[in-house]
């Protein structure tokens, strides 16, 4: 089985601050990890993702995301926070497995992140 | 590519109505997700196909809801008959085929209001 976390329902970062957004995860085998962004009125949209290999992973817009195997986390940060980066942000998980993979991902509930000017 | 459409973007509907949500992925994914977003409930999987075959419909809350993929451009999510719990922005998304670590790519969505 696999499940997903995000233990906060909203962050709050004044702009030019870092920002973390946090996720947790459990799966019985090898994760592979995604975090996606909505915007207001719009679809997810892909971020980045842990596949394997180095735990800091780079993606679009200046996110980061960081596997930690021993945490079982895959925290989102930015250096510094830009109001536009005011969105819903989502966490999903699939779980590679012992016998293959599991095509259908887990999403988080999402965590609102406000960043005030 | 112009990525996955959705129509129609809103959909206003009296309780007891069907409603017909319509997809098309983006060409050349064999994966497509229809999904459910709620305050309540957060992002509900509904149901996925692959290449137009339905793998798993356990999301698909009620039998009042059915979905159809004829063909590989095209596929549909069927409420009949409608009800106010049924309120909910639903999204279609597709993803390459091959390995389980494609990331999806989602429309826009649809803004379903049941009165």
């Amino acid at each position: 089985a696999q499940s997903v976390a995000q233990p906060e329902d909203q962050v709050n970062v004044a702009e030019g601050n870092p920002l973390t957004v946090k996720c947790t995860y459990s799966v019985s085998g090898n994760p592979y990890l995604f975090w996606y962004v909505q915007y207001p009125n719009r679809g997810l949209q892909f971020l980045l993702k842990y596949i394997t290999g180095d735990n800091l992973v780079k993606g679009s817009y200046g996110f980061e995301a960081e596997f930690n195997k021993s945490q079982t986390s895959f925290h989102l940060k930015k250096p510094s926070a830009l109001v536009s980066d005011s969105a819903l942000y989502f966490c999903a998980v699939r779980d590679k497995g012992a016998s293959g993979g599991s095509y259908i991902p887990t999403f988080g509930r999402g965590t609102s992140l406000i960043v005030h000017p | 590519d112009a990525g996955v459409i959705q129509s129609p973007r809103h959909e206003v509907t009296e309780m007891g109505q069907e409603v017909t949500l319509r997809c098309k992925p983006i060409s050349g994914h064999d994966y497509l997700f229809w999904y459910r977003q709620t305050m309540m409930r957060g992002l509900e999987l509904l149901i996925y196909f692959n290449n137009n075959v339905p793998i798993d419909d356990s999301g698909m809350p009620e039998d009042r809801f059915s979905a159809k993929m004829p063909n590989a451009s095209f596929s549909t999510l069927k409420i009949q008959p409608s009800e106010p719990r049924d309120s909910a922005v639903y999204f279609c998304a597709s993803s390459p085929a091959g390995v389980s670590f494609y990331e999806q790519y989602f429309g826009p969505g649809t803004r379903l209001t049941v009165t």
